[in-house]
């Protein structure tokens, strides 16, 4: 059975912190792994990762994905209140898991003023 | 607004009711999932369709949990003889798969969800 964990499952900063979310899985046939995030309703898509060590940007969020450790980390620098959300680690893998994410259960994130 | 919708966005039923969703994808893409979300946890997938065939089905939740989506654009979930446990947030999502049906994979853009309550 494919798995996600996340930790830490939740966490809470001041405004201006960076902050690191980390993504284990452990999957058949990994194709590729996305970042979400999630305040009070849909998931929002924040990056796709199929390739080792090649860092995803935007703005002030980075990931980078980590094949033979399997995993990944998100980063947000200069947290502001806005970046509190629920952020969600999900996998692609292939064989009788074809086509659908695997979710991990999410780090909450609050940001304080 | 042309993400994906679903309606209602909110349900509450007795216990023993049938209940309906329907999600309606971005409207060039041939994919659609459907995921249950409970309090706390990510979102579970349910199953998936590429156009108007439903290629994974074995997870849906139980024989009361049914999925369509009839001439490959939108889709409807339907719970028959709810029970409490049947509570949670429905998502919708879809995406746009080009070339074969293996291998790469394709972003799945969400919608707002139906939060079901059973009473």
């Amino acid at each position: 059975e494919d798995k996600v964990v996340q930790s830490p499952l939740s966490l809470v900063v001041h405004e201006g912190d960076t902050v690191t979310l980390n993504c284990s899985y452990e999957v058949t046939n990994f194709r590729s792994l996305l970042w979400y995030k999630q305040e009070k309703k849909a998931p929002t898509f924040l990056f796709m990762l199929t390739s080792s060590g090649i860092e995803k940007k935007s703005g002030r969020l980075s990931s980078i994905l980590d094949k033979k450790e399997l995993s990944s980390i998100l980063n947000i620098t200069a947290t502001q209140t806005g970046d509190s959300a629920i952020y969600l680690c999900a996998v692609y893998a292939g064989g009788t898991s074809y086509g659908k994410l695997t979710f991990g259960q999410g780090t909450i994130l609050t940001v304080h003023p | 607004d042309t993400g994906v919708s679903q309606d209602p966005r909110h349900k509450i039923t007795k216990r023993g009711q049938n209940v309906t969703f329907r999600c309606d994808p971005i409207s060039e893409h041939n994919r659609l999932y459907w995921y249950r979300q409970t309090l706390g946890q990510g979102p579970e997938f349910l199953t998936y369709f590429q156009n108007e065939a439903q290629l994974e089905k074995s997870r849906l939740l139980s024989d009361r949990f049914s999925a369509e989506r009839p001439k490959g654009s939108f889709s409807t979930l339907e719970i028959q003889r709810t029970e409490q446990g049947d509570s949670a947030m429905y998502l919708c999502a879809s995406s746009l798969r080009r070339g074969g049906p293996t291998g790469g994979t394709d972003t799945q853009y969400f919608g707002p969800g139906t939060r079901l309550t059973v009473l």
